[in-house]
């Protein structure tokens, strides 16, 4: 099975801030790689795929990069609605795999 | 609009069976694959079972392998997720979530908002 870790596990920042969420695959995944974000009680809604593929109605302050084993999700201009949990998730491979997660608060 | 409405969830004791629904609105159901995932209370999420767009490749996930089913009736726009000898490692919300393309290994888009199955005795 491939295994997604994300780092950190947590992260605060302020409005306007640069936030840098990463993901590592424990085996190449192309660019078989999808962002979501969760907020509490709700379903996840798709951010990136295909690694760097901003999903439509996303705001292009979301923008993600990386190939192979190593990919990034960038957020720039933090606003105060991007707290919530961000997951990677491969799709290069069977099983299908999440990340752990990653929380993002707002000072 | 798209819309993904599932039914089904509830209270079940360990061993017994429930079967979830998903019916769709506002695309082609038959042109997409289709996913099951799931999210434990309080936990990540977690992949459980895809489906081909016309229904002729099914994956499950290790932990479900022989006792969850996927399946799809593009006559009616629903997918389905018969789940037999049911744990208690079993409770989470199950989300229906669509493909954006037609095989299994495809990118996740559109997400249902959730079924909360309890396996409890």
């Amino acid at each position: 099975d491939i295994q997604m870790t994300q780092s950190p596990s947590s992260v605060s920042a302020s409005v306007g801030d640069r936030v840098t969420i990463t993901c590592r695959a424990s085996q190449g995944v192309n660019n078989w790689l999808a962002w979501f974000q969760q907020k509490p009680g709700k379903a996840p809604k798709l951010l990136i795929y295909t690694a760097s593929t901003l999903q439509s109605g996303v705001p292009s302050r979301f923008s993600g990069s990386g190939s192979g084993t190593d990919f990034t999700l960038t957020i720039t201009s933090l606003q105060a609605e991007d707290s919530a949990t961000y997951y990677c998730q491969q799709a290069h491979s069977f099983p299908i795999t999440f990340g752990q997660g990653t929380r993002l608060e707002i000072k | 609009q798209v819309q993904l409405v599932e039914s089904g969830g509830g209270v079940v004791q360990p061993g017994r069976s429930l079967r979830l629904s998903c019916t769709v609105y506002g695309f082609s159901f038959s042109s997409y694959a289709m996913f099951w995932v799931r999210q434990a209370p309080g936990k990540g999420l977690e992949w459980v079972a895809v489906i081909s767009y016309d229904g002729s490749k099914q994956f499950e996930a290790n932990s479900v392998e022989g006792r969850f089913t996927i399946s799809r009736d593009n006559s009616k726009n629903t997918l389905f997720l018969q789940m037999n000898n049911l744990r208690t490692e079993d409770t989470a919300v199950y989300y229906c979530v669509k493909g954006i393309g037609r095989w299994e290994l495809t990118p996740m888009d559109q997400w249902g908002q959730g079924a909360l199955v309890t396996v409890s005795s």
